[in-house]
């Protein structure tokens, strides 16, 4: 069983969607969560951070966290065609020297 | 927009042959990585490095090899290339702790795409 599950999709979405997209863990010892963004031909770029459980928010984005259910969301409001990119869900723990696990990132499509 | 390098950025070799990938870092992080990213999949830690002079293989076996003996180099090398190691190779780095911002945030490269004939 793989540490972190994240639908690869692809999601195809119109400009303007709520988008959802989500991850859940097997590992109760991660400690914080993150989302990266990768946009075709780029390395990912971090986008959220958090590292407890409940809401984040930023702008259109929020991050979800719910450590007694294993699983972490992201929500996209308002989506625009520059969202269009692959979001990658990343943990880690701190006793394990800085090394982060990865989901197989959820490619996001958002249709003008 | 992060300060790190990866060279080259496409690559199509044929099977056998030697190849380095190179990876350069301009913010001073002693932490450095490798990863091997596929599609639809997760990337994979296949090695990574604290400092100079400091190399460790990651989760994902590799017959790869890695050399730090400067903080801002971290060259991925394989001696003999074949198909299996077509792939998108990631280098990432990330500051010591404690040293401000975000906790272990990785600062990635653009990515160096291989593909091995």
């Amino acid at each position: 069983q793989k540490e972190v599950e994240q639908d690869p999709g692809p999601l195809s979405v119109p400009e303007g969607a709520i988008v959802s997209l989500n991850c859940t863990y097997s590992n109760s010892a991660f400690q914080y969560f993150m989302w990266y963004r990768q946009y075709s031909r780029k390395g990912p770029e971090l986008l959220m951070y958090t590292y407890s459980s409940g809401n984040k928010e930023d702008g259109r984005f929020t991050a979800q966290v719910d450590k007694s259910s294993k699983y972490i969301s992201l929500f996209i409001r308002d989506s625009q065609p520059s969202d269009s990119a692959t979001y990658l869900c990343a943990m880690g723990d701190y006793n394990q020297g800085g090394k982060l696990i990865f989901g197989q990132g959820t490619e996001l499509s958002v249709k003008p | 927009e992060a300060d790190i390098y990866q060279t080259p950025r496409y690559l199509v070799i044929g099977t056998g042959k030697k190849i380095t990938l190179e990876c350069s870092q301009t913010m001073g992080h002693d932490k450095m990585y490798w990863y091997q990213q596929d599609p639809g999949m997760e990337l994979h830690l296949i090695h990574y490095s604290y400092g100079v002079n400091s190399t460790e293989k990651g989760d994902l076996s590799s017959e790869s090899t890695v050399s730090r003996i400067r903080t801002e180099h971290f060259p991925l090398t394989l001696e003999s290339a074949r198909p299996s190691h077509t792939s998108q190779y990631l280098c990432a780095s990330t500051p010591r702790a404690g040293t401000g911002g975000i906790y272990n945030e990785q600062f990635f490269g653009p990515g160096t795409r291989l593909t091995v004939l």
